[in-house]
């Protein structure tokens, strides 16, 4: 069956770069059925969705983090990563990876599978 | 973008009992709604898509109905494993989740 395990720091200091990756395994990221996401939740809130990355390479990205955010892919490895700039303590939270249904729209359908999530804290 | 607003917050309820959640979107977003369940500790699991359709393998206790701007999600008879948190997501527009029903026993 499809799985995804994110992987990095769990601790990133204010103003740096929070980096995770996402390994895929049981289908290929360069599948056109879907997108690869990254979603985030704080303690205690609802998720919020990050941005994703389909298999031609194109990204969309949540408004209120595109300016921050960066999503790659390596399809040699079957991974996508996830690159969070300036970050302060309002980005620390658990972050998932999630492969979402392609359907014809900007963005995906639903989240299935996600990945167990790792927690970032933001602290110095 | 969207909001969503999911009521109650959270609900305390007997096995066997009949629990409803509701959402509600901020415009009308047609059947484009989905409902998951988080257990402690876990990620969200899907479990119904578009507003009523059962993921596959998801006991037939759980259901979803309605459209447009109000949604309801059903278990008719709650079991221990149900104890978890319950999030509704819109994707009309950019995705969005609701703030979740916690559902203890």
């Amino acid at each position: 069956q499809v799985q995804l395990q994110e992987s990095g720091p769990g601790l990133v200091k204010p103003s740096q770069t929070l980096s995770l990756t996402c390994t895929v395994s049981g289908d290929s990221i360069s599948s056109d059925d879907f997108f690869w996401n990254w979603i985030r939740q704080p303690a205690g809130k609802g998720p919020e969705w990050i941005g994703h990355i389909y298999a031609s390479g194109t990204t969309n990205y949540n408004p209120s983090l595109k300016s921050r955010v960066t999503i790659s892919k390596d399809t040699s490895k079957n991974r996508f990563s996830l690159e969070l700039h300036s970050v302060t303590a309002a980005d620390t939270a658990v972050y998932y990876c999630a492969r979402g249904l392609a359907s014809g729209y900007d963005w995906a359908n639903w989240f299935d599978p996600w990945g167990q999530g790792t927690l970032v804290t933001v602290s110095s | 973008d969207i909001q969503m607003t999911q009521s109650p917050s959270s609900l305390s309820a007997s096995v066997g009992d009949r629990v409803t959640i509701t959402c509600q979107a901020t415009q009308n977003i047609g059947v484009y709604l989905n409902w998951y369940r988080q257990k402690p500790g876990k990620a969200p699991d899907l479990l119904i898509y578009d507003a009523s359709n059962l993921e596959t393998g998801v006991p037939l206790r759980f259901s979803g109905s309605g459209s447009g701007t109000h949604f309801t999600f059903t278990i008719t008879s709650l079991q221990p494993e149900d104890i978890a948190t319950y999030y509704c997501q819109q994707y009309d527009n950019l995705p969005t989740f609701g703030g979740g029903t916690k559902v203890q026993i």
